[in-house]
């Protein structure tokens, strides 16, 4: 089975401040990792994903996450953070079946 | 190309009644996944579908079932509504049956069960 923890419910940094999501796994088998964005009332649209070769992933819109194997985390991260960031964020695994499972998410606020 | 599609996008229902919910696809993809999402529990995986058949189901009761059509097409059904199953429900597809394949998520069904 595998699981999920992303630290912290919600996160507020400043407009130009780094942004840092945290997300641990627990996985018996190696994982899959993936990271989402939600804004309200939409669906999840994917940012980045981890499947195998290099453990620095780039994603869309500036974001990035590195796989630590030895800390089993995936954390998200981004330099800069812009007003249109605010959203809320899922670190999601897939290892050993077909599904996902996903944190409980992360509701990042960006204050100007 | 037109994304995943889910229909309706919002539904109120009453207690005990059923409700019909329906996900179409990205065109080519085989593979549809079932998700509800509440405030409380998160994203909770409920069920997923290839080929018309079911390949995988969450821990929720029997109350909530779901068919796949041979366009690919999905619906999920809940009979006798509880009011816990006040939720957003999101569909994903993805073209193959494979674990590192992103999955696109549809806008959801908002269901109120009053």
């Amino acid at each position: 089975a595998q699981s999920v923890t992303q630290l912290g419910s919600h996160v507020s940094v400043s407009e130009g401040a780094l942004v840092l999501l945290r997300c641990n796994y627990s996985s018996s088998v190696p994982p899959y990792l993936f990271w989402y964005v939600q804004y309200p009332n939409q669906g999840l649209q994917l940012l980045l994903k981890y499947t195998t070769g290099a453990t620095l992933v780039k994603g869309i819109n500036g974001f990035e996450a590195e796989f630590k194997k030895s800390e089993t985390s995936f954390h998200l991260t981004k330099p800069s953070a812009h007003m249109s960031d605010a959203a809320e964020y899922f670190c999601a695994v897939g290892a050993g079946s077909y599904q996902l499972t996903f944190g409980k998410g992360t509701k990042l606020s960006v204050i100007p | 190309k037109a994304g995943v599609t889910q229909t309706p996008r919002y539904l109120i229902k009453t207690r005990g009644q059923q409700v019909t919910l329906s996900c179409s696809p990205i065109s080519g993809h085989r593979s549809v996944s079932w998700y509800q999402q509440t405030p409380g529990q998160g994203l909770q995986f409920l069920f997923e579908y290839f080929s018309e058949t079911q390949r995988n189901k969450g821990n929720f009761p029997g109350r909530f079932s779901g068919r796949q059509f041979s366009n690919s097409r999905s619906e999920m059904n809940v009979s006798t509504l509880e009011l816990g199953d006040s939720a957003l429900y999101l569909c994903a597809s993805s073209p193959i049956l494979q674990r590192d394949t992103e999955a696109f998520f549809g806008q959801g069904t908002r269901l109120t069960v009053v």
